[in-house]
């Protein structure tokens, strides 16, 4: 199974870019990464996914380098909203009629202002 | 609708009651999970339904049973549980069981076992 390791906190300023780093060295080959974003008391919600290269949407960015053995989730001009844990994942494909995801032990992101 | 509905948002219990949790999803989702998650700690898998059928059981104690009445429906009933096993437990969907496919998740029952 594919581990991830996250850096445990960060901290931040309101209007800064801020970028966690995710790596998973053994990632499988047909293993998607994703990120999760928590709020205390609520469940996780999705952000991102990536399989390799870069990813962006109209919330944040996932660069992915080609050995795949790491990722970072970039979330541009962060607000004291984006103050959460955040959680990297890679799936595991060797179910092929169900997945099977380990979330990582995440990273507390604190949004100051 | 792209919501997972549970309840009941918060549950406490003796170690000697039985209680079901509830999850409701209807965005035609196939595979659908429970986690648990202690304070401070992500959430752990725990079980996954995928087409209705159990397909994976993470090594779960007997008091935890889980049910798939139809592809919207997933509960969890307990039994005898242990003080230990208070928790928040989140229940999710996604599309398929495919491990790229984005999960939906509750917004979680708060349970407490005195």
């Amino acid at each position: 199974l594919a581990k991830t390791t996250q850096p445990i906190s960060m901290d931040s300023y309101e209007g800064q870019e801020v970028n966690i780093t995710c790596s998973h060295n053994n990632i499988a080959t047909n293993d998607y990464i994703t990120w999760y974003q928590q709020f205390p008391s609520q469940g996780p919600r999705f952000i991102i996914q990536g399989y390799k290269t870069k990813v962006t949407n109209e919330v944040a960015s996932l660069f992915i380098p080609a050995d795949r053995k790491s990722s970072t989730l970039s979330l541009p001009r962060v607000s004291l909203s984006d103050t959460a844990v955040y959680y990297c994942l890679v799936g595991d494909p060797r179910y092929s009629s169900a997945s099977k995801i380990i979330f990582g032990s995440g990273t507390r992101l604190s949004i100051r202002p | 609708d792209t919501e997972v509905t549970q309840t009941p948002k918060h549950l406490v219990m003796g170690m000697t009651n039985k209680k079901s949790l509830k999850c409701e999803q209807h965005m035609g989702h196939r595979a659908m999970y429970w986690y648990k998650q202690k304070a401070k700690k992500p959430p752990e898998l725990m079980f996954v339904y995928s087409y209705e059928k159990l397909s994976i059981n993470e090594s779960v104690p007997s008091r935890f049973s889980p049910e798939c009445p139809n592809s919207s429906l997933l509960n969890l009933h307990l039994h005898a549980l242990q003080p230990e096993d208070s928790a928040l437990y989140l229940c999710a969907s996604s599309q398929d069981g495919q491990g790229q496919s984005e999960q939906y998740f509750g917004p979680g029952t708060r349970l407490t076992v005195t």
